[in-house]
């Protein structure tokens, strides 16, 4: 069974950016798609992209395009987010999730325990 | 983008009753491969979402039978026959057959 640690809580001042990290032990990495999904306080999931690293392949959701970066190291077995420009709405929970198989379809059948990002001036 | 439209948005309910979630889709969510890509997923607060249903119907391991999916095309239903103190939290429908994925806004059970 996979398991899916992510890096810790991080503090952000406006107009920075934050990337974190998600490392998948205990099984197989590059043949399955990871995505990153955010739960802003008040709000409900949502995707923000996802990667297929065996095809170094990225699709983004059109509100975080421009701003985010998702990129996935199969010798680390480790996926990263990294989300730039933060504003004070960027603050939340955000989670990895592995898919079921190799597309990126929402089948999330592991997740990471989420990491808090927090941005204030 | 493919729009998901979860009713109702709160649904209280008493211990050992049923309870439904309405789940709709703005277009079909049918995949050329014969698949409907259609999750849900049980959120707690503090906890990470844990995927309940993939493919409309088709349960998770270690999912109490108590939790059915159902539906075709754009409309889709959560069922739990008789829920218990554990199924409170926030359900999630999400779409998987395009591109952005996208989830429905959410539905809060608690107990009466």
């Amino acid at each position: 069974q996979v398991q899916l640690v992510q890096s810790g809580a991080e503090v952000k001042k406006p107009g920075s950016s934050v990337k974190v990290s998600c490392k998948a032990s205990g099984g197989s990495f590059s043949g399955f798609a990871f995505s990153w999904v955010r739960l802003a306080p008040g709000q409900g999931l949502e995707w923000m992209g996802g990667i297929i690293p065996v095809y170094d392949r990225v699709n983004y959701a059109p509100n975080f395009q421009g701003r985010v970066t998702i990129t996935a190291d199969v010798s680390t077995s480790t996926a990263h987010m990294e989300l730039r420009s933060l504003r004070s709405e960027d603050s939340g929970v955000y989670y990895c999730a592995r898919d079921r198989g190799i597309m990126v379809r929402g089948e999330f059948d592991s997740w990471g325990q989420g990491t808090l990002v927090s941005v204030s001036s | 983008d493919v729009v998901m439209t979860q009713s109702p948005l709160s649904l209280p309910v008493t211990l050992g009753q049923p309870a439904s979630i309405s789940c709709r889709a703005s277009q079909s969510l049918l995949y050329i491969d014969g698949n409907t890509y259609l999750n849900w997923f049980h959120h707690r607060p503090g906890q990470s979402p844990r995927r309940l249903i993939h493919k409309v119907s088709n349960r998770d391991s270690g999912v109490p039978d108590r939790f059915s999916g159902s539906g075709s095309g754009t409309d889709f239903t959560l069922k739990i026959s008789r829920v218990e103190a554990e199924d409170v939290g926030v359900y999630y429908c999400m779409q998987g057959t395009y591109l952005p994925l996208t989830f429905g806004g959410g539905t809060k059970v608690e107990i009466k």
